[in-house]
């Protein structure tokens, strides 16, 4: 099956610095990536859709200068939460549907835990 | 963003029970999948229904998708401690946009 892989998968920073986190298809070219956040014992929230080679598409509400998306490949999308508050601790998600395959599939990374102290 | 809401919320059953999920919502979706979770990972795929009324049957789980495709189910029968865990339905259009339920936080007893 295709392979979804993030880093880091821990991150624990201070409050007011910038984290970047890294989404990568491994075994398939994605020009659509989706993140996600997810709170404790919650459901899944789609943030934003990370179009390679355009500008990011954010759910209403996201905060398009602080959680910044950039898909500069086919293989790589990168989400920079910038200025993190302990509020943007959370479980970082990504997902990539992979060209050619039926039913609308998207494969998921393992995920990237972010606590601001 | 289009809600979907799912219920209940938690449950909590001996193993060898039945259970069914609800994954309700206003809107049409182009299809419908079912995930589980575990804490600490990302959500593997279970099903995907497309066609409304269809129904699909994984051992122990059957899966349907309401004929207006607004709505799906999730039934367990003869639950197992493995089957514990959290239930996503996630609704997807033509966009490749998927947006999930609210969540079943599912626990069963040995």
């Amino acid at each position: 099956g295709a392979v979804v892989s993030q880093h880091p998968s821990w991150v624990i920073c201070k409050s007011g610095t910038s984290v970047k986190i890294e989404c990568r298809s491994l075994d398939f070219q994605a020009t659509t990536m989706f993140w996600y956040r997810q709170f404790p014992k919650q459901s899944l929230m789609l943030m934003a859709t990370s179009n390679e080679g355009s500008k990011a598409t954010y759910e209403q509400g996201v905060e398009k200068d602080k959680f910044l998306i950039n898909h500069a490949s086919l293989t790589l999308s990168t989400l920079t939460v910038t200025s993190a508050h302990p509020e943007d601790s959370s479980f970082y998600i990504c997902s990539a549907p992979r060209p050619g395959d039926r039913q609308e599939t998207q494969y998921f990374g393992p995920g990237t835990r972010l606590l601001v102290l | 963003t289009q809600l979907l809401e799912q219920s209940p919320q938690f449950l909590s059953i001996q193993e060898g029970e039945n259970l069914t999920v609800y994954c309700n919502s206003s809107s049409v979706f182009s299809s419908l999948q079912w995930y589980r979770q575990e804490p600490g990972e990302g959500p593997v795929l279970l099903v995907t229904v497309v066609t409304g009324g269809e129904v699909k049957k994984l051992k122990r789980l059957t899966f349907q998708f309401g004929d207006a495709r607004k709505d799906s189910s999730l039934h367990i029968t003869a639950a197992q401690p493995g089957d514990t865990g959290l239930y996503l339905c996630a609704g997807g259009n033509t966009g490749n946009q998927f947006y999930f339920g609210t969540g079943t936080s599912l626990t069963v007893i040995p």
